[in-house]
Parts: structure tokens; sequence; C-alpha cells
């Protein structure tokens, strides 16, 4: 069974500031997907950025990128300029490649102060 | 505009009643899944199904079923079996044999029963 971690349950960034959102997980698998979701206060998921696992370069997604590491089973994420909006809980997702079956960390509280 | 709608928003009902909970997609996405969402706990799969007429369980299925009659629908049933009803619920969906495909979902229906 895959396991996703995010071990800081809250973080605040100032605004205009680059923070970073840390995500690890356990896999045997060797062909996956790894996401990143954004939960606003209006409680809709909204997909931020993925990465394959079979590519070595970092997704980019505008101010979002991540630092994916598959030795170490590592997938942070860097918002850069941070903006007000960015104020949301943040989760990390796991994917393998043989089925759809989505498995969630449990998620960081990003709060951007003005 | 295509997307996925869940009914209703807030839905309270008394213990030891069967409720069950809409969601509809118009996005022609084959698999569709059902969350559940718990301060501090994250999203936790209940079940999803990749095609019509067949569905899987999930990390939590217990007290919960499930139909898939049409592409378009599934309908989650919380029966008085389930401990600790009371969550949010999200319904999502994706094109599922696409393996990256990401989910796309709904608003959610905050359960609350007393």
């Amino acid at each position: 069974a895959q396991t996703v971690t995010q071990s800081q349950p809250e973080m605040s960034v100032q605004e205009a500031e680059t923070v970073t959102l840390s995500c690890t997980y356990d896999t045997s698998e060797s062909n996956y997907y790894l996401f990143w979701y954004k939960q606003p206060p209006s409680r809709q998921m909204i997909l931020v950025i993925r990465q394959e696992a079979y590519k070595q370069q970092n997704a980019t997604e505008n101010r979002f990128s991540v630092n994916f590491q598959k030795a170490a089973k590592s997938f942070s994420l860097k918002i850069s300029d941070s903006q007000l909006g960015d104020t949301a809980m943040y989760f990390c997702a796991f994917m393998p490649g043989a089925n759809s079956k989505l498995t969630f960390g449990k998620g960081i509280t990003l709060s951007v102060r003005p | 505009d295509g997307g996925i709608t869940q009914s209703p928003k807030y839905l309270f009902r008394k213990e030891g009643q069967n409720v069950t909970l809409s969601c509809e997609q118009n996005l022609n996405h084959d698999a569709m899944y059902w969350y559940r969402q718990d301060p501090g706990q994250g999203l936790r799969l209940i079940y999803y199904s990749q095609i019509v007429n067949d569905f899987q369980k999930g990390d939590i299925a217990e007290g919960y079923s499930v139909s898939r009659e049409k592409k378009e629908s599934f309908p989650l049933t919380v029966t008085s079996a389930q401990k600790n009803p009371t969550a949010f619920y999200l319904c999502a969906s994706s094109r599922g044999t696409v393996y990256n495909s990401p989910l796309h979902f709904g608003n959610g229906t905050r359960l609350t029963v007393t």
C-alpha cells in the first residue's frame, strides 16, 4: 500500500516571499504520478501541479514548481512570489501507474500574511 | 459548462437513517470517486468506479454503498452502519484510463448526523 506523508500541519509566509511545502511518499511501484492540490476556504479542490515519476525534469506551472527526488521519495512544492490568494490547504497525492486510485496526504494549511 | 455537481451542499439526518449523496458529472469521464474529508485526516477514499456497472472499495468503505448504473452518476449511500458519518464528502471524476489524468472535484456535501 502507498502512503503519503505531509509532516508540517501549518505554515505561514509573508506576501511576495517564497515557501516550500514538503511531502514524502512510500511505494514499491516504479511507475507512478504525483500531484499537488489546493483547497481554498471555498473547499473547492484545485489541481496545482503534477509530476510523472519517469520524468527527471521537475514540473513547473507559473509560480509553482516541484522538487522531485525519486530516490528519496520526496516531492516538495515551492511557491514563489506568494500571494494572498495562495492561502489554502495544500494536499500532496500519489497515483500508481496501474490504476487511477489517488491517495492523499493529510494536508498542510498555508497562510500568506499581507 | 462541464463539471461535477454534488447536491445538496448541506445535509442533516437523524442517527439510524440511511442517506444518499448525489454526484453527477457531464465531463464524459469514465472514472468517479468518493472521498471523505475530516479535520486533520486529509482525504480518504471511500469507493471508486473506473467504468459503468463496476466499482471498488477504497480505504474506508465500511458503512457505505455506491452504484454506477450510468456513466454520469455515482451516488453514495451512507448507511446506519457507518459509525461516524458526520463529515465533508467530496466526489471526483477523471478520464480514468489515462492514468495521469488529474481528478476534477465537485464542491462537496457537508453531512451532519445527530
